[in-house]
């Protein structure tokens, strides 16, 4: 079955570090491919999504690009603000069948001043 | 911009209890979906519903029901309230194979 695979956490980093965090996926198809922010005490929102191969992502800084023959969809941003601190869930979208994603297990940043 | 409401921010109910979570969106999208979030296992589908009264099961759906009766309402029915149901849950709607549309999610406990 689909399957996405985050980079553990916490990840902690200090104002205006580089950040990266590592997602894979298995997945039949061509599914379309998404990152969600969760901030503290709210619900999953979009960050950005790419849905072919190539395709690059991006949304306040931050950009992720679907690459088919490495099954990734790593997260990337050139400079973190605190305001960044949150949890991060890469996931995928099927084109056909079953229309629900498929959650990696989230990443937490921590983003020191 | 879609809306999604959920009924409760925070729960608290007792061991055996018949639990009711309501989510109400905005934007007539046909997809409608629960799942619970636990720590290190990120979200895991309990139910969906593609049109009303129409309902698939998810990956975790054992001890949980569902109700569409409206377009724009999607209700999960804990039946009997187990501890083990003690979870973040968290409702989505949403238009085809698309993104998703998340409410703020109710935080249940189970005691």
């Amino acid at each position: 079955g689909d399957s996405v695979t985050q980079m553990e956490g916490p990840v902690t980093l200090s104002e205006e570090a580089f950040l990266t965090i590592n997602c894979t996926y298995t997945a039949t198809g061509y599914p379309s491919l998404f990152w969600y922010v969760q901030y503290p005490g709210e619900g999953l929102q979009l960050l950005l999504k790419a849905t072919k191969a190539d395709d690059k992502g991006s949304n306040k800084g931050f950009e992720a690009t679907y690459r088919k023959e490495t099954t990734s969809f790593h997260l990337e941003k050139g400079s973190v603000q605190v305001s960044d601190s949150a949890v991060y869930f890469c996931a995928l979208s099927r084109d056909t069948g079953r229309r629900a994603l498929t959650f990696g297990s989230g990443t937490r940043l921590q983003v020191q001043p | 911009d879609v809306k999604v409401t959920q009924s409760s921010r925070y729960l608290v109910k007792r061991t055996g209890e018949k639990v009711f979570l309501e989510c109400v969106q905005d934007m007539d999208h046909e997809n409608m979906f629960w799942y619970r979030q636990d720590p290190g296992l990120g979200l895991r589908l309990i139910y969906f519903s593609y049109d009303v009264k129409m309902k698939e099961k998810g990956d975790i759906p054992e001890g949980y029901s569902v109700s569409r009766e409206k377009k724009e309402r999607f209700s999960l029915i804990l039946e009997s309230a187990s501890t083990n149901q003690t979870s973040m849950y968290l409702c989505a709607t949403g238009t085809s194979y698309n993104e998703q549309f998340f409410g703020p999610g109710t935080r249940l406990t189970v005691l």
